[in-house]
């Protein structure tokens, strides 16, 4: 069964447009939230988190929107670029002391010069 | 950012050995988690590890199957016993950012591949 879900293993978007990537989570009890960038042969790095307290946050080219309501978060990234090729990963802590994440699958980004 | 080191990067293994995977961090830190990436699927905790006390694992993973060491504060070794090709993955370990434990900062990764 899972918990955080990412429908679209791959996705590929012009340079310098918008890349959105989705997440849907079927926990109501998760009330963090985070995005992992993945390059080949590297560990996850962390890339942008959100609360359940809050409905958008935004850093950089980067902005995540939550809608509780729907249990569905998105990544926005923008203007995209080809370094943002990679595979990310949506993930939500389960516990008060947000150190058990689960993680859904990724999406592979392919970010076209 | 801790800087987190992993050995082997990658190994090739038969059926019924074990194989131990070495953490190594630049840094002191409470907690160190064990990550498993199974082919096309997410990240799946296996358990977290503790200095001084016996790590704790999440549904689905045993001690025996992966026995973990925490022997001081900037390193951790988790052994996968009496391998089958299903354990072919890529095992991560991890550590939390100081002082936001929301937010982790993950090895390179141990790519194995189990014949």
């Amino acid at each position: 069964d899972q918990q955080v879900k990412q429908n679209s293993p791959s996705l590929s978007v012009q340079e310098g447009r918008i890349s959105i990537l989705n997440c849907d989570y079927t926990n109501s009890m998760f009330d963090y939230f985070l995005w992992y960038k993945k390059y080949p042969a590297e560990g996850p790095t962390f890339l942008i988190s959100i609360s359940s307290i809050k409905d958008k946050n935004e850093d950089g080219r980067f902005t995540v929107f939550l809608n509780k309501s729907a249990k569905h978060l998105s990544l926005h990234i923008v203007p995209s670029q080809p370094g943002d090729s990679a595979v990310y990963f949506c993930a939500a802590s389960r516990d008060n002391y947000g150190q058990n994440f689960v993680f859904g699958p990724g999406t592979r980004l392919s970010v076209l010069p | 950012s801790a800087v987190i080191s992993q050995k082997p990067s990658r190994d090739i293994c038969q059926r019924g050995t074990s194989l131990t995977i070495q953490c190594q961090v630049d840094s002191q830190v409470t907690m160190m988690f064990w990550y498993r990436q199974q082919p096309g699927q997410s990240l799946t905790l296996i358990a977290t590890a503790n200095q001084g006390s016996e790590a704790t694992y999440e549904s689905g993973f045993v001690i025996d199957k992966f026995p973990i060491s925490r022997p001081n504060l900037t390193f951790s070794t988790l052994t996968v016993s009496n391998m089958s090709p299903e354990d072919s993955s890529i095992y991560l370990c991890s550590v939390e950012r100081p002082g936001v434990s929301y937010e982790q900062y993950f090895g390179p990764g141990t790519r194995l591949t189990v014949t």
